[in-house]
Order: structure tokens, then C-alpha cells, then sequence
């Protein structure tokens, strides 16, 4: 079955650490994108990507970084200069091409919590 | 930036009334799209509608879009307790290859 992965499910930071957020598709999406969701609000935009080796800053990228070598991978690396990362993370990918943004395909999510 | 504003924000139905959700936008799109949450799940795509679209069917959701007043409602029919989430629009344009997403409406279907 095709689909989109997150790992892990849940994950816990120290003060001043660095953690990377896992993303991997199987459905041969050109297109990945990464938004985080605060408690009873809507998506934010971090990162996204068109195409392997190249990604854009979405509105909330401070703090934040990506890597896009390969077509079904594009993990996301929370910094410590994030200062409030607590949120639940989700990763979707979709077709890439000139009328869209077309339909996105997410994956379950992963809840980051400052500790 | 938040782009498209649902309303209302929550809405509480009985089982098999309609439901209804609008849905304002601020720039011109390429296409309006909306999706469903869970809560604390992903979010599932419902439906897609074009610019040059004005309604779009899928089983019980009816969609429309006024481009001119830049707003969009998604209509669920005969709604039932599985129908309970949270109903996010969400817009693309070509400036930016991604989606812009509202806040949401959080419906309630009551057994």
C-alpha cells in the first residue's frame, strides 16, 4: 500500500537539544511539505519541496531546517533556536505541477513535546 | 499567514441534519481544497475545486465556490456521529506551490 510514514509517533526535546522529525512517502509524490498545528488552530506552514535538492521557507521556517535528497524522504530538524516547539508535526506530500498545489496525502503526525 | 477563515468555528448538529461550512479567502487561487481531521490525526482529503469550477459533488459533500466574493462552502447531507472532526479549506495559487490552510470548523454530530 503507498502511503506516507512520521516517526516517531511522539517525541520529547530537552532545552537546547536538536531532534529531526522523520518523513518518507512510497507514493512517488515530487512534492513534500511540513506544517506544524497548534491546539485547536490550523496548519502553519514550515517547509516545503518541489523537487529533490531544493525546498522553500514556508511563513514559520525561523528555527527550523530540511534536507531533500532523496525523491521519498524530507525529514525536518527542529533547532534549538526554536523557542516554543511544542506543537504536533505533520508532513503530506502531493503531485508536483503548474495548476496546482494539487491534493495532499498526510501522514499521522508526530507530537513534539518540550520537557 | 492564514489565509482562509471558516464559520462558524464549531457547530453542533443531530444526526442526519445537514451541515454546512463557509469558508473566506483573501487572494486569487488556482484551486480551493477542503480536508478532515480527526482529532489528533492527520488530516484526509475531502475534495478539490478549481477557479473556473462552481460545484463539485462527492457522495454526501457538496462544494461551491464564489470566486467573485472569494468564499467557498462545503456542504455535508444527511450527516451521521462518524462525520464528527474538524473541517479545514485550504487554498493554493501558483505564487506559492503549497496550501494555504484556515482555522477550521469543529462539527459535532450528536447520535
Amino acid at each position: 500500500d503507498g502511503g506516507i510514514t512520521q516517526s516517531p509517533k511522539y517525541l520529547f526535546r530537552k532545552e537546547g537539544q536538536n531532534v529531526t522529525l522523520s518523513c518518507e512517502q512510497n507514493l512517488n509524490h515530487d512534492a513534500m511539505y511540513w506544517y506544524r498545528q497548534d491546539p485547536g488552530q490550523g496548519l502553519r506552514l514550515i517547509y516545503y519541496s518541489q523537487i529533490v535538492n531544493d525546498f522553500q521557507k514556508g511563513d514559520i521556517a525561523e528555527g527550523y531546517s530540511v534536507s531533500r535528497e532523496k525523491k521519498e524522504s524530507f525529514p525536518l530538524t527542529v533547532t534549538s533556536a526554536q523557542k516554543n516547539p511544542t506543537a504536533f508535526y505533520l508532513c503530506a506530500s502531493s503531485r508536483a505541477g503548474d495548476r496546482g498545489p494539487y491534493g495532499y496525502t498526510f501522514g499521522s503526525g508526530t507530537r513534539l513535546t518540550v520537557v | 499567514s492564514q489565509q482562509g477563515e471558516e464559520d462558524p468555528q464549531a457547530l453542533s448538529i443531530q444526526e442526519g441534519e445537514n451541515a454546512t461550512m463557509n469558508c473566506s479567502y483573501k487572494t486569487s487561487i488556482n484551486n480551493l481544497q477542503w480536508y478532515r481531521q480527526n482529532s489528533g490525526r492527520g488530516l484526509v482529503h475531502l475534495i478539490l475545486i478549481r477557479s473556473n469550477e462552481r460545484e463539485k459533488h462527492s457522495g454526501r459533500l457538496r462544494v461551491t465556490l464564489d470566486t467573485s466574493k472569494k468564499s467557498s462552502s462545503l456542504l455535508i447531507t444527511a450527516s451521521r456521529a462518524a462525520d464528527t472532526a474538524s473541517y479545514f479549506c485550504a487554498t493554493g495559487n501558483t505564487g506559492r506551490r503549497a496550501l494555504t490552510f484556515g482555522s477550521g470548523t469543529r462539527l459535532q454530530v450528536q447520535p
